[in-house]
């Protein structure tokens, strides 16, 4: 077990259709980052929030937004969905924000847009 | 832009063997880190074993060890004594080292290892 949360663990919606992933980062972990694993992408970097704040930007769609809570938990919210949106979305977390820090990723949630 | 490519889709090894899993990366920077992850069925991503560039040492994590060959940009992972659990999909990654900016991982296209008993 990483002590990263993420729920649910499975989604299903429709086309159209907005949803919102929550992750809870390791007791004391400042930075969350969100990735997408699909079969056609593999696995891509979208966003970094560190104690609250945006930090770095990756492949993430205009439909697509996260935030940082001042509990540290996050949600990344999706909107507007397409076929092409359903993936495996993990959460990781890190003390810090330092490119030496060990991630600590969750078990996903795998999402079914229908 | 930098990428990560790993050539073989997939690949088996026999109880106790050893096996080697192959990555090419293509970036100008000169520092920054690499990563093996393993996915097993759970979908966990666990980290496996990491590369710091500026270290000439190879990494080494009990069965699990690197050959890291900076002018060539590879960096294969050999697995020893491959047990059943060892089952996964492993993903190689890289990660640009710059102050402030860790967590920014672009991984390759993975390699699907069965371990047969």
């Amino acid at each position: 077990d990483s002590g990263v949360t993420q729920t649910p663990k499975h989604l299903i919606t429709a086309t159209g259709q907005r949803v919102t992933l929550r992750c809870s980062p390791r007791s004391g972990d400042l930075s969350v980052y969100w990735y997408q694993q699909s079969l056609d992408q593999g696995l891509q970097f979208l966003i970094q929030y560190y104690n609250g704040e945006e930090r770095a930007k990756g492949n993430i769609l205009e439909r697509f937004s996260a935030q940082q809570f001042p509990d540290l938990h996050s949600e990344l919210n999706l909107s507007s969905l397409e076929l092409g949106d359903s993936a495996l979305y993990f959460c990781a977390s890190s003390v810090g924000r330092m490119t030496n820090e060990k991630l600590f990723f969750g078990s996903g949630t795998q999402l079914s847009v229908l | 832009a930098q990428t990560v490519t790993q050539s073989q889709p997939e690949m088996s090894v026999q109880e106790a063997e050893t096996v080697t899993l192959s990555c090419t990366y293509d970036t100008s920077e000169n520092n920054y880190y690499l990563f093996w992850y393993k996915q097993p069925p759970s979908r966990q991503m666990i980290l496996v074993i990491r590369q710091e560039a500026y270290k000439q040492q190879n990494a080494t994590e009990n069965r699990f060890s690197v050959n890291f060959q900076k002018a060539a940009k590879s960096f294969s992972l050999k697995i020893s004594d491959s047990q059943l659990g060892d089952t996964a999909m492993y993903f190689c990654a890289f990660m640009k080292q710059r102050y402030n900016q860790g967590g920014k991982l672009i991984f390759g296209q993975g390699t699907e290892l069965s371990v047969k008993p």
